[in-house]
């Protein structure tokens, strides 16, 4: 049963303090997108991949995140340092843009930065 | 950019139905789709209608697009409270992922 893995589930960290949340797409999915939800903005585009170059991180505030793929298997976003403001749940989906588009979402990363 | 449109909140009463709205405004959109997000959980395709179709049903859901006026439409008949979620309306024009935008989500309350 293919699905989208991320760790960790929950982080919660101290204002100032680096966090790191990890991504295993679906096997064969050339597309990765990262997203972020809260319950004032909903869902945010923060930035997304294919076939593992960065086409649009426009969403991310790139003083201090950063998104990233090391290899087809694993894609990476960085807060560094983090802020009480990124609280959020951070969702990562992969596709590979059939004919209809569909994506595939991880349960999520809550993240509390106190 | 492209932009989908809903309301954040919606309360009905459990057995009655309900009906969530969602406007676009790309005009070259050849899908459009329904995800669900229960809680805790990553958001997942509940349904998805092609562009050239006005309507899809499937049990107690039905799909109802107005391509002229960039509308689509997801009613749930006789709702239940497993029903509670929050419902993202997407539209995707091809040509990768550059072409999918999200809306914010629709939080349906279910009232006993």
């Amino acid at each position: 049963d293919a699905r989208v893995t991320q760790t960790p589930r929950d982080k919660v960290t101290e204002m100032g303090q680096e966090v790191t949340m990890r991504c295993q797409p679906i096997l064969g999915h050339n597309t990765v997108f990262w997203y972020r939800q809260t319950m004032m903005q909903g869902l945010e585009l923060l930035a997304y991949f294919r076939n593992r170059a960065p086409l649009d991180d426009s969403g991310m505030p790139k003083d201090r995140f950063s998104a990233e793929m090391p290899d087809a298997t694993l894609a990476t976003l960085k807060i560094q340092p983090s802020e009480p403001r990124d609280s959020a749940v951070y969702f990562c989906a992969s596709g590979s843009f059939d004919a209809t588009g569909e994506l595939f979402f991880g349960e999520g990363s809550r993240l509390t930065v106190l | 950019g492209e932009d989908v449109e809903q309301s954040l909140f919606l309360s009905v009463r459990e057995g009655d139905s309900s009906v969530i709205n969602c406007t676009y405004t790309d005009s070259s959109s050849t899908y459009l789709y329904w995800y669900k997000q229960e809680p805790g959980a990553g958001l997942q395709l509940l349904t998805y209608i092609f562009s050239n179709m006005d309507m899809k049903q499937d049990q107690r859901l039905t799909v109802l697009l107005n391509k002229k006026d960039k509308h689509l439409s997801l009613r749930i008949a006789d709702t239940q409270t497993g029903d509670s979620a929050i419902y993202f309306c997407a539209e995707y024009s091809g040509g990768g992922a550059d072409g999918l935008t999200f809306g914010k989500g629709t939080h349906l309350i279910i009232q006993p």
